[in-house]
């Protein structure tokens, strides 16, 4: 029972590049979310996407862009990696958008911008 | 909008312990509130989701009650082991209702 799979779990990129973060997820969940967490902040939520072939930003979306592949794919892109962006990358999906449901978190990407 | 904080943001105790960690919310509308458990180099683990509507929530040596109006939120760890040693964050939905707002977390560490 895998759940929330993401990869890679680690990354190290210099400023500049762009990658994509792959998160997928089994449990035949609606809603899917990516956050980043941060020393002493919390987890903020960068985009979520209530259902198959809809995305909405969260709370710090700048630099950001996501992609619903399908029911159970959620991508993140950095177009262009800055070393703000160094962080813990964490995605989670949830049966539905109304939270009347627990969210099930993947066990992150580990993200260093040089 | 929403701010959630946590007090403290690190906590030690013996083994078998009886303990209480603390969440605080600005907005007391919220939907519900969730707790979580975080173990170093993980994801979250979801331990209990309260409704607006309930008081509280129990699960095993877990129980977390909800005071809206007070605008907090504990969880009660009873006969605290080494293996609840983790990072415990309370999240509270937004204003909507549609997302999470989370706090920093509590750092527990529970000594044998």
């Amino acid at each position: 029972n895998a759940g929330v799979t993401q990869t890679p779990k680690f990354q190290v990129l210099k400023t500049g590049q762009s990658m994509t973060l792959q998160c997928a997820q089994d449990m035949n969940h609606n809603s899917m979310y990516w956050y980043r967490q941060d020393p002493g902040m919390g987890l903020r939520l960068i985009y979520y996407s209530a259902s198959e072939g809809t995305t909405d930003k969260g709370e710090v979306p700048n630099g950001y862009n996501v992609s619903r592949l399908n029911k159970r794919e959620f991508s993140l892109r950095l177009e262009s990696a800055a070393p703000s962006q160094t962080s813990v990358y964490f995605c989670a999906s949830s049966g539905t958008l109304v939270l009347d449901q627990p969210q099930h978190f993947g066990d992150g990407t580990r993200l260093s911008i040089l | 909008k929403q701010e959630v904080t946590q007090i403290p943001a690190a906590l030690s105790v013996p083994e078998g312990e009886n303990l209480v960690l603390n969440c605080s919310f600005t907005d007391s509308a919220i939907y519900n509130l969730q707790w979580f458990r975080q173990d170093p180099g993980k994801g979250l683990t979801s331990l209990l989701l309260i409704q607006s509507s309930q008081r509280e929530q129990t699960s095993g040596r877990l129980n977390a009650s909800l005071d809206k109006s007070s605008g907090r939120s504990t969880l009660y760890i009873a006969a605290s082991q080494p293996g609840d040693s983790a990072t415990y964050l309370c999240a509270a939905t937004d204003n909507y209702g549609q997302n999470f707002v989370f706090g920093p977390g509590t750092r527990l560490s529970v000594l044998p």
